[in-house]
């Protein structure tokens, strides 16, 4: 199985900061990784699909980059309503596998 | 907008089978692949599987042998069925609409997420 590693495991960060978070693929998946959000009692949200593109209906503060084993999610300047966990996952190989996740608090 | 919605037993006895019902609304589940994802406690999201409407499946094959995804049509709906369970298959089962723009797929589509616990 490809091995999906996101660092950090927690961030806390402020409203209106600007947050990063990475994801390593064991091997290379090209563009084939996916962003999710998951918040407690809610349905996930995609975010980003291709790497790169934006989920239709998404806010434009969220974008993602990389390609290959290196992956970037960034949220341009965090809302109250960005406080959740978030998840990469490849679709390149089968099975699918997801990152441990990125939990982002309020400092 | 497609809604998906898990339903089951919220409690299985360990060597039983866990069995699920994700009905779909919003949408036709023809023409698409249907998929299922577990969350344990305190850890990360794993793929189980997927099914397409002409019966076709793909399955994570550290469960393959004791699984089997399937579509009812008529009904909207498509299941899960994990046989021989322990302690270990305790999660939070999520449905999903697994989706592809060419070769790119991913879960655009999510349920609520029902968990299911093993225990006597």
């Amino acid at each position: 199985d490809i091995q999906m590693t996101q660092s950090p495991s927690s961030l806390s960060a402020s409203v209106g900061d600007r947050v990063s978070i990475t994801c390593r693929a064991s091997q290379s998946v090209s563009n084939f990784l996916n962003w999710y959000q998951l918040k407690p009692g809610k349905v996930p949200k995609l975010l980003i699909f291709a790497a790169s593109s934006l989920q239709i209906g998404v806010s434009s503060r969220f974008s993602g980059s990389g390609s290959g084993t290196d992956f970037t999610l960034t949220i341009s300047s965090l809302q109250p309503e960005d406080f959740a966990t978030y998840y990469c996952q490849q679709s390149y190989g089968n099975p699918y596998t997801f990152g441990q996740g990125t939990n982002l608090e309020i400092k | 907008q497609v809604q998906l919605q898990e339903s089951g037993p919220g409690l299985v006895k360990p060597s039983e089978t866990l069995s699920l019902t994700c009905s779909v609304s919003g949408g036709s589940i023809t023409g698409y692949y249907w998929s299922w994802i577990r969350q344990p406690p305190g850890k990360g999201l794993e793929w189980i599987g997927y099914t397409f409407y002409i019966g076709s499946t793909n399955y994570n094959p550290s469960l393959k042998s004791r699984l089997n995804i399937s579509m009812d049509t008529s009904k909207n709906q498509f299941s899960l069925e994990l046989s021989s369970v322990t302690a270990a298959d305790t999660a939070v089962y999520y449905c999903a609409r697994r989706y592809c723009i060419g070769v790119n797929c991913f879960v655009d589509y999510w349920g609520r997420g029902t968990l299911v616990t093993v225990s006597s």
